[in-house]
Order: C-alpha cells, then sequence, then structure tokens
C-alpha cells in the first residue's frame, strides 16, 4: 500500500543553517505530496503542497521539490530561525483523493 | 474564526472505563474528519463525516469506538472500555467543499488520551 518514509529526528540546528528533512513514499498512480508543520500547543499547518511530478511548492522560506524519478518530497530551507523549532510531517494522498498517509514526523529544535 | 477546537485537551482515564471528546469544526464546514496519533507517528485517518453522514472508517477503527455528528455541527468520539493501546493524540479536522482532499483540512490542536 502507499506509505510515507521521512528521516528521524531529532534534528538540532543553529540559526541561519541549511535544513533538509528527506522525505520519500511508496505509492501507485499520481500522489500528491504535502509537508505539515505542527508547532507546539497547536493543531497541524499546511506548509506547502505539490499535485505533480516536477512541481515545486512553497512557503515561508520552505521549499520542495516532487521528484517521481526518486519518489522523494525533500524539505530544505535556505537559513532557519529560532521560530522555525517545530514537527514537521510529510504527508501523501493518494490518487483518488480519499486516502492520506503521514510520515513519522521530524522535531526540529533551532537554537540561536 | 476561531479554529477547528477540541475538549478536553488532555484526559486520564483507568483501563475498562468509556471516554468522550468533543470536537467543534470551523463554523459552515461541512467535512469533519478524527485521526490518531500515537507517540513516534505521524496521524492515522479513523473516520470523517460530511455533515452528519458518517461516509467512511477505517479498519482501525475497532466496534469499541464510535463518532457521531448528529445535527452536522460538533463531533463526538467515544472509546469504549478502554485499553492502554488507545493512548493516542486524537485530532480532529473540518473542511468546507465537496472534495475530499488533505490540503483543505483544518486541524484542531488534539485530545491527548492516556489509558492507565
Amino acid at each position: 500500500g502507499d506509505s510515507v518514509t521521512q528521516m528521524e529526528g531529532p534534528v538540532t540546528l543553529s540559526e541561519e543553517a541549511f535544513l533538509t528533512i528527506n522525505c520519500t513514499y511508496t505509492a501507485t498512480g499520481y500522489p500528491s505530496l504535502f509537508w505539515y508543520v505542527q508547532y507546539p500547543g497547536e493543531g497541524l499547518q499546511l506548509l506547502l503542497k505539490a499535485t505533480k511530478a516536477d512541481d515545486k511548492g512553497s512557503n515561508k522560506g520552505f521549499e520542495a521539490t516532487y521528484r517521481k524519478e526518486t519518489t522523494s518530497f525533500h524539505l530544505e530551507k535556505g537559513s532557519v530561525q529560532v521560530s522555525d523549532s517545530a514537527v514537521y510531517f510529510c504527508a501523501l494522498s493518494d490518487n483518488t483523493g480519499n486516502q492520506f498517509y503521514f510520515g513519522t514526523g521530524t522535531s526540529l529544535t533551532v537554537i540561536p | 474564526d476561531t479554529g477547528v477546537s477540541q475538549d478536553p485537551r488532555h484526559k486520564i482515564t483507568k483501563r475498562g472505563q468509556n471516554v468522550t471528546f468533543r470536537c467543534d469544526p470551523i463554523s459552515e464546514h461541512n467535512r469533519l474528519y478524527w485521526y490518531r496519533q500515537t507517540l513516534g507517528q505521524g496521524p492515522e485517518f479513523l473516520t470523517y463525516f460530511q455533515n452528519e453522514a458518517q461516509l467512511e472508517k477505517s479498519r482501525l477503527l475497532s466496534d469499541r469506538f464510535s463518532a457521531e455528528r448528529p445535527k452536522g455541527s460538533f463531533s463526538t468520539l467515544e472509546i469504549q472500555r478502554t485499553e492502554q493501546g488507545d493512548s493516542a493524540m486524537y485530532l480532529c479536522a473540518s473542511s468546507l467543499g465537496q472534495a475530499l482532499t488533505l490540503e483543505t483540512q483544518y486541524f484542531g490542536p488534539g485530545t491527548r488520551l492516556l489509558v492507565l
């Protein structure tokens, strides 16, 4: 069945460091891919999405490119801030749109 | 618009007891979803409603779990005869529209359940 695998954390970075959180997926057909963020004490929030191969999702300085050839959707940010400290989830919606799968989450802590 | 709210935020219960959680979606959202998130895992879809109709249930939703949305607004999730394996964060989300898509869902802060 469809699934999402993301790199395990926790990840600790200094402010202004480069961030990469890896995410790979297994799916039949053409899924949509998402990154969600969960700040402490808050609900999951959609960070960015991509609905077809080679699409690049971007928001708040974060980017991820839908790579069908490597079945990946890695999250990147060039310069992280303390306020980016949160848990990040990679997610997949199958080609019917009716089934959703989340990765296990990666905790990011950014220190000043 | 105050977002999706859930009550209680935390619940501790003894094994075998029944618990009920409430979710208030964003007003006028016609779809409401329940997820379960265990420690170190991502959310797992449990069930969803369109208005008051429960349209889909995951195999994860055993017969001890029941969800209702009687008037198409708030929803309740009841777990009967709780087991220690039910300990998890229970998330609610809501969306507006006909399409069942992940990106349109707004998530609440969750109810954390601990079964002793």
